[in-house]
This record gives C-alpha cells, sequence and structure tokens, in this order.
C-alpha cells in the first residue's frame, strides 16, 4: 500500500509570491492534515479536511488555505509569502474517523528568500 | 504555551544507557501517539496508546499513558546510535474534538 505522497520535496519562492502544495493520501484514507513545522514552533496544525470539507482549523491567516478533491487529494495554498512562511509543510492522512492514527507524508521544504 | 509539554527538550547520551522521555498536559486526551522523526522527512509513527494506565512494548521502547490520560512517557533501555532523532508525542485533546496537537519534540543523540 503507497503511503502518503508530498509534492514537490523542495521550493524555494520569494517574498510575495503564492506556491501550492500537494498531498496524495493513502488509499481509502478520506482525511487530510496539514502542519507547518519550524525550529521555533514544532509541529503546528494548518487545517484538516475531510470529503472535500474543512472540518477543522488552525489559527494561521487567512493566506493559508486548502482544498480537497473527490479522490481525496489535497492542495495547501500559501499567498503573499513572507520569509517568516519558511517551514517543512507535512501532510497527515487518516483514515477519517476522529482520533485515528495519523500518517504522514516526507514533507515539502518551503524557503522564502 | 503548549497544551502538550515535552521534556527534556535536548538529550544526549552514551550508547548502551537508558532515558526517558516524558509528554505532560492539563487537558485530558483520547489517545497519545507518539512519533520519530528523522531530517528532512515526515513523523513516523511508533505507537498509540488508548487506554489510562496502558503501557506498550516495542523492542527496547516501553511507553505508558497515565492513568487520568493526561501524559505519557517513553523509556527507552541500552539506547543505540541508531535511536538518534526527534521523538514527537501527539494527542487528541478531548476538547478539540478531532486536532492532532504536538509537543515541543525531544532531539536524542545518542553516541557511539
Amino acid at each position: 500500500k503507497a503511503g502518503v505522497t508530498q509534492t514537490p520535496r523542495y521550493l524555494i519562492k520569494t517574498r510575495g509570491q503564492q506556491v501550492t502544495l500537494s498531498c496524495s493520501p493513502i488509499s481509502g484514507h478520506r482525511s487530510v492534515s496539514w502542519y507547518q513545522q519550524t525550529p521555533g514552533q514544532g509541529l503546528q496544525f494548518l487545517f484538516e479536511y475531510f470529503s472535500e470539507t474543512q472540518r477543522n482549523k488552525g489559527n494561521f491567516p487567512g493566506r493559508f488555505s486548502g482544498r480537497q478533491f473527490s479522490n481525496s487529494r489535497s492542495e495547501m495554498n500559501v499567498s503573499t509569502l513572507e520569509l517568516g512562511d519558511s517551514a517543512l509543510y507535512l501532510c497527515a492522512s487518516t483514515p477519517g474517523d476522529e482520533n485515528t492514527e495519523a500518517f504522514f507524508g516526507q514533507g515539502t521544504r518551503l524557503t522564502v528568500v | 504555551t503548549q497544551l502538550l509539554e515535552q521534556s527534556p527538550q535536548f538529550l544526549s547520551i552514551q550508547e548502551g544507557e537508558n532515558l526517558t522521555v516524558y509528554c505532560n498536559s492539563s487537558s485530558v486526551f483520547s489517545s497519545l501517539q507518539w512519533y520519530r522523526q528523522e531530517p528532512g522527512e515526515g513523523p513516523v509513527l511508533l505507537v498509540t496508546v488508548v487506554t489510562g494506565g496502558e503501557v506498550k512494548k516495542l523492542k527496547r521502547l516501553t511507553f505508558q499513558f497515565g492513568d487520568a490520560r493526561k501524559d505519557s512517557s517513553l523509556h527507552i533501555t541500552a539506547a543505540q546510535p541508531g535511536d538518534t532523532g526527534l521523538y514527537l508525542c501527539a494527542g487528541y485533546p478531548m476538547e478539540y474534538g478531532n486536532k492532532l496537537v504536538f509537543g515541543a519534540g525531544t532531539i536524542l543523540r545518542v553516541k557511539s
């Protein structure tokens, strides 16, 4: 069974640009959650999508948005990039039932210059 | 303030030593999970504990969930260089629904 796939693995963008990251969950999993990981803040929850709807949201500004498609693949978008958005962005896949084990992709390393 | 307080932040030990990592909270969790992460990679799930007082063993790793489901510990016996990595506890707080929250992590370095 294939794991969680995130693309691209690495990205370099300049301030003010926007970026889209992609996550394909484990086959059969219907929930995708996104996290931002930085050395100073650790892993911070961005949002969770289940059956194409945002089910939970963290405390990030509106520049961070996401969506989920009917095949459960999810995309995350960050607009008007800031230097502080440089981080490892991780997506986690679960079957969708509440409080189940989360399986992570390898992440996308975003560097904003 | 982190909902899950993890300690210590850093641990550097010699091969063969034992160690314990703690994860504490004032909130009750429906379950707690432990992950290990290597640089540039995503966290890999080690174990999930669900029942208060539960103890799970994974080779040299022993995980315990507190009776009140507010805390957990990870004990490694006879640590090896291959155990080096970032250890993260995570859980679903009862009052937060389906949001998985993480501790800040413990960076473990095992020297040979």
